[in-house]
């Protein structure tokens, strides 16, 4: 079986800082794994994937995540936050059962402040 | 250009009361799965379907039904709600359903039972 866990459930930032938010997963397989992020009321968006090749990524706006094999982790950065970034972050990993059956985290709120 | 659809967007049901949660989507997408959202505990698979005609249970598909008539359609089923069943839910779809292929979400529905 898959498992995620990120380790802050929630992140005070200032604007203009540098962010990292934490993802650790386990799994038996290959994995893909994902960073989605969810605004206030809206559902969840798709901000960068791993599936192969190159251990860095990026994603949308100004987001990059490293996948580090060794280590199992998957972190997400950022080197320089907005105020529009606060939203609830959430990693997820695949590659278990052969469809997109994700494995979720239980997220991360980045709380961004002026 | 909708992507994944659903209807209603909020609700209030009675212990034991039935109701369906409807999910669309215009993407012509295989692969169809809700989840459900409840604080801290991040997001939950609880059916999904690879194609029009196959449904298959995830994590936590007690007390919940569903169908999969048609590739666009993927409806949820409460047959006699339980406050158990307060939550959030979000219906998504990929292409492909693979397990490299992202979610595309639909801005979900929240669901009160008293």
């Amino acid at each position: 079986a898959q498992s995620v866990t990120q380790l802050d459930s929630q992140v005070p930032v200032f604007e203009e800082a540098p962010v990292e938010l934490r993802c650790n997963y386990s799994s038996s397989v290959s994995v893909y794994l994902f960073w989605y992020v969810q605004y206030p009321n809206q559902g969840l968006q798709l901000l960068l994937k791993y599936l192969s090749g190159s251990t860095l990524v990026k994603g949308i706006n100004g987001f990059e995540a490293e996948f580090n094999k060794s280590q199992t982790s998957f972190h997400l950065r950022k080197p320089s936050v907005h105020i529009s970034d606060t939203a609830e972050y959430f990693c997820a990993v695949s590659g278990d059962s052969g469809y997109s059956t994700l494995t979720f985290g239980k997220g991360t709120m980045l709380l961004v402040s002026p | 250009n909708a992507g994944v659809t659903q209807t209603p967007k909020f609700q209030v049901l009675k212990t034991g009361q039935s109701m369906t949660l409807q999910c669309a989507q215009d993407m012509n997408h295989e692969y169809m799965s809700w989840y459900r959202q409840d604080p801290g505990m991040g997001l939950r698979l609880i059916h999904y379907s690879v194609g029009a005609g196959i449904t298959d249970q995830g994590e936590v598909p007690n007390g919940y039904n569903v169908s999969r008539s048609t590739t666009e359609d993927f409806p949820l089923r409460l047959l006699s709600a339980a406050p158990s069943q307060t939550s959030v839910y979000f219906c998504a779809s990929s292409s492909t359903g693979g397990d490299n292929s992202p979610l595309h979400f639909g801005n979900g529905t929240r669901l009160t039972v008293t």
